[in-house]
């Protein structure tokens, strides 16, 4: 099974409707993370959580919205969809540092088109 | 600010042929430096890292990269490529001081056979 793990894979819904991607984790990292792949853009942080009660906004935080609802989970909402929030979509978590010197590791990805 | 550049959206090499991707970064301070791959429909693999310990780093499936602070460079190589190399190579780095971390925008390597 994977460490990191996201659900749906692959979502098509309408604009104005909402969506909800879900993560969970099993690597036990406080540290969270949302990011967009777009093509020719990189990855693009949403959101970011460093604990439970910890939740920041990331560089492209608008139209976007978190939940840290344990450690181990972190859900990204899209309130109202709309078409150029069509991407792929990554939760991914990071270690404290001492173990594996500060990895990022990413889900499978969540393909997500809104038409 | 700390930021990532990626020279060459896409990079073309023969089977065999020397790799070479393009990684720069701006950094005040010594940063953490990373090197994933992505292949089709999959999510991102970590493939080596730099925390400075030792500026050549060798990381998984043959590749390696040198940390070169005078260059503020951190280019990723394999010296034979393969045709299963061919994917989406993204540098990162960790902004010092925080857990956050910045990506280039990637490069995608076709190896032509």
């Amino acid at each position: 099974d994977a460490d990191v793990t996201q659900t749906p894979r692959n979502r098509i819904t309408k604009t104005g409707k909402r969506i909800m991607l879900e993560c969970s984790q099993t690597k036990g990292h406080d540290r969270m993370y949302w990011y967009r792949q777009d093509p020719g853009l990189g990855l693009r942080l949403i959101y970011y959580s460093f604990d439970v009660k910890d939740i920041n906004k990331g560089e492209i935080s608008d139209g976007y919205s978190v939940s840290r609802q344990a450690q181990a989970k972190f859900s990204l909402s899209l309130e109202s969809a709309i078409p150029n929030q069509t991407a792929l979509y990554f939760c991914a978590t990071s270690d404290p540092g001492l173990v594996s010197g500060n990895t990022i590791y990413f889900g499978e990805g969540s393909w997500l088109t809104v038409v | 600010a700390q930021s990532v550049t990626q020279l060459g959206s896409h990079v073309s090499v023969s089977e065999g042929a020397l790799v070479l991707l393009r990684c720069n970064y701006s950094s005040s301070v010594p940063p953490y430096l990373f090197w994933y791959v992505q292949y089709p429909n999959q999510g991102l693999q970590l493939l080596l890292k730099y925390t400075s310990a030792a500026t050549l780093v060798k990381g998984i499936n043959g590749f390696e990269a040198e940390f070169k602070k005078s260059e503020t460079s951190f280019h990723l190589t394999k010296p034979s490529a393969h045709m299963s190399d061919a994917a989406e190579y993204f540098c990162a780095v960790r902004i010092s001081g925080t857990y956050k971390y910045i990506f280039g925008t990637g490069t995608r390597l076709k190896v032509l056979a």
